[in-house]
């Protein structure tokens, strides 16, 4: 069964900061990887999908990449701001039907 | 707004009742899922359909929940006699295909009391 694991479990930063977040996964036969973020109380919100054949994906201040090989993924966030602050899921999907999550890293941005 | 609705957003229930929630998923999303989450956790999958058809369902899902997407869009989740553990924020996703990205609802919390 595929294990997805979050590192850190929380992060706390000052405004302006740039910053990553890790992701790993033990079984690399992937069809593809997700970045979500979820604000408390609410659904989640899809920041960023990489198809296995890809290396990286960019939208806007954020930058993810994926090296399926050695099980990562990495969420870098540049100029970090206040509304940032959020809990951070990756998500992978091998084959089959349903996504794998993470536990999720909780960011606080500092004004 | 065309995303993925859900209803209702809040339940109270008294442990041994049944309840039911809705999904409607993107209108041209023939995929859909049911995710459970607890808190601190990441979402953990329930089951999925294509269409009206439930294709996969997880050890999770024990007999006492049960999932319809009837005519291929919208697709309840009923649970009976409700047990405490029962209480999560119940998750729908929708997606366009296999390889797309998956788009969620604001989520049902349930309170089992």
């Amino acid at each position: 069964k595929q294990e997805v694991t979050q590192i850190p479990a929380a992060l706390s930063v000052p405004e302006g900061e740039n910053l990553v977040l890790n992701c790993s996964f033990t079984d690399s036969a992937i069809y593809n990887l997700q970045w979500f973020r979820q604000d408390p109380g609410k659904g989640l919100t899809s920041l960023l999908l990489i198809q296995s054949s890809q290396r990286e994906q960019t939208s806007g201040r954020l930058n993810a990449s994926l090296d399926k090989s050695s099980g990562r993924s990495t969420l870098y966030i540049a100029a970090s701001q206040p509304g940032d602050s959020a809990t951070y899921l990756c998500a992978v999907k091998n084959t089959g039907n349903q996504f794998y999550f993470g536990t999720g890293t909780s960011l606080t941005v500092i004004p | 707004d065309t995303g993925v609705s859900q209803d209702p957003r809040h339940k109270i229930t008294k442990r041994g009742q049944n309840v039911t929630f809705r999904c409607d998923p993107i209108s041209e999303h023939n995929r859909l899922y049911w995710y459970r989450q607890t808190l601190g956790q990441g979402p953990e999958f329930l089951t999925y359909f294509q269409n009206e058809a439930q294709l996969e369902k997880s050890r999770l899902l024990s007999d006492r929940f049960s999932a319809e997407r009837p005519k291929g869009s919208f697709s309840t989740l009923e649970i009976q006699r409700t047990e405490q553990g029962d209480s999560a924020m119940y998750l729908c996703a929708s997606s366009l295909g296999l390889f797309t990205e998956q788009y969620f609802g604001p989520g049902t919390r349930l309170t089992v009391t």
